[in-house]
C-alpha cells in the first residue's frame, strides 16, 4: 500500500518568510511525529499527535514552529520568520498504536529537504 | 552528554566484510531498540526492532542489546555495497508506536565493491 507521502520534497526560501510542510500519513495510522534531521545533530524529535489527544510538542525549538493535524490524518508543520539554522531536512512518521513490536513501528516519509537562504 | 552516542564514521570495508555497529545510551528507562536504514535522499526504514537483551537475527542482520552496559550493536555479514547508506540506532521508552523515538546520529557505512 501507500506508504508516508510528504511536500514539497525540496523547498527553498528566503531568510524572514513562512513556510508550510505536509505530510499525509499511511491511512489508517493514529499516530504522526515530525523529526527534524540536521547535519551534525542527527534526527530530532519536533512534534507528536496521538488520536484526538492534545499534542506532544516538548521538541518544538521555539515558538516559531507550529503544526497541525486536520481529521486525524494530514498535518502541517508551518515555521515562521524562518532562519539560516532552520535549513534541515524535515522527516513525518507515523504508526499504528498496537503496544506489540514490531507492529508499531513508525514509518518514515522521504522527508522535505528546507533551505533558507 | 547526549542521550545516545553513535559514532557518525564514514566506515568503509570492502564486500564480503563483517560490518559491526555501534550505540551507547545513558537513558536507563530504554526497552525497545530499533536500528535504522537510510538511502541518500530517502526516509529511514525499520531494519532491526528489539525488546530484550540479546541477540536477534534476521537474514544477513544480527542485533544485539546488553543493558547492563548500556550497549546495542548491529553486524551485518557479507556486506554488499546495496548495503551503503546511513544506519540510525534508536530507542524508546515504551513501544515505538506512541512515543517519539531517540536517535543515534547515524554512522555512514560505504561497501566498496
Amino acid at each position: 500500500g501507500a506508504g508516508v507521502s510528504q511536500s514539497p520534497s525540496n523547498k527553498v526560501t528566503e531568510k524572514g518568510k513562512d513556510v508550510e510542510l505536509r505530510c499525509d500519513p499511511i491511512s489508517g495510522h493514529t499516530a504522526l511525529y515530525w523529526y527534524r534531521q540536521s547535519l551534525g545533530q542527527g534526527l530530532e524529535f519536533l512534534i507528536y499527535f496521538q488520536g484526538n489527544s492534545a499534542p506532544d510538542k516538548s521538541g518544538l525549538p521555539s515558538d516559531r514552529f507550529s503544526a497541525e493535524r486536520t481529521g486525524g490524518s494530514v498535518s502541517t508543520l508551518t515555521i515562521q520568520r524562518t532562519q539560516q539554522e532552520d535549513s534541515a531536512v524535515y522527516l513525518c512518521a507515523s504508526s499504528l498504536i498496537t503496544g506489540i513490536p514490531p507492529t508499531d513501528t513508525q514509518y518514515f516519509g522521504p522527508g522535505t529537504r528546507l533551505t533558507v537562504l | 552528554q547526549k542521550e545516545v552516542e553513535q559514532d557518525p564514521g564514514p566506515l568503509s570495508v570492502p564486500e564480503g566484510a563483517i560490518v559491526s555497529l555501534n550505540c551507547t545510551y545513558s537513558n536507563s528507562a530504554f526497552q525497545y531498540f530499533m536500528w535504522y536504514r537510510q538511502y541518500s535522499r530517502k526516509g529511514p526504514e525499520l531494519l532491526m526492532y528489539t525488546y530484550s537483551s540479546g541477540n536477534k537475527e534476521d537474514g544477513r542482520f544480527t542485533a544485539q542489546v546488553d543493558k547492563s552496559s548500556k550497549y546495542i550493536s548491529l553486524f551485518i555479514r557479507d556486506s554488499q555495497p546495496s548495503d551503503s547508506a546511513i544506519y540510525l540506532c534508536a530507542m524508546s521508552v515504551a513501544g515505538s508506536g506512541n512515543t517519539p523515538l531517540v536517535f543515534g546520529k547515524g554512522t555512514r557505512l560505504s561497501v566498496i565493491a
